[in-house]
């Protein structure tokens, strides 16, 4: 069965200092992998995606993720954090039907002014 | 342009009461629809999609129902809530391989 795992529930940073959040899916072909944010109350919003060709994708808002098969990764990073990052990430994977898309549990970001 | 709207977006529901949902999506044709639950710590729960009108799969066995009565509206039911029905329901369509979220709904069974 297809799944997504984001091991860590909340994360703290200090604005300005970079981030890393961290994805892992189990699938044993290639999935379609997303990193999506939420605000509090509000929808999902995508922030990248990776289908196919370079493993290092960059998205909206200064973030960039970068696939990795051999550990099954695709973490999501900032180099410099925004007092308006904070919110929820999650990371999603979806088969090539794209029929289903499974989520992990997401990532609270807070940041430290 | 495309958009999705949600409503209600907040709900006070008696446990017992019945539910109904709403999804509509509108600037495309014969979307992929999706039904998700949010609960708190928990992720998205996919719940239902749906690939065309009348066409619903469920993903897991729960008290809720989906319809898709035209290409663009997705409803999503109960006839009796129970309070582990409480959470954040999000509706999404599918295009170009990706999700397109809806604001979401906030259910909440006492």
């Amino acid at each position: 069965a297809q799944s997504v795992t984001q091991p860590d529930i909340h994360i703290t940073v200090s604005e300005g200092a970079s981030l890393e959040l961290r994805c892992n899916y189990s699938y044993g072909a290639t999935p379609y992998l997303f990193w999506y944010v939420q605000s509090p109350g509000q929808g999902l919003q995508l922030l990248l995606k990776y289908f196919s060709g370079d493993t290092l994708v960059q998205g909206i808002k200064g973030f960039e993720a970068e696939f990795k098969r051999s550990q099954s990764s695709f973490n999501l990073r900032k180099p410099s954090v925004h007092w308006s990052d904070a919110a929820e990430y999650f990371c999603a994977s979806a088969r090539n039907n794209f029929n289903k898309f499974y989520f992990g549990s997401g990532t609270k970001l807070n940041v430290k002014p | 342009s495309q958009t999705i709207h949600q409503w209600p977006a907040t709900l006070v529901q008696p446990v017992g009461s019945p539910l109904s949902l709403e999804c509509t999506v509108e600037g495309t044709s014969n979307p992929n629809l999706y039904w998700y639950r949010q609960a708190a710590g928990r992720g998205l729960q996919l719940l239902f999609y749906s690939v065309g009108i009348g066409q619903i799969s469920s993903e897991v066995p729960q008290n809720l129902s989906a319809s898709r009565p035209q290409d663009r509206q997705f409803i999503l039911s109960s006839k009796k809530l129970l309070l582990s029905d409480s959470g954040f329901y999000l509706c999404a369509w599918r295009e170009a391989g990706e999700l397109f979220f809806g604001e979401g709904s906030r259910l909440t069974v006492l």
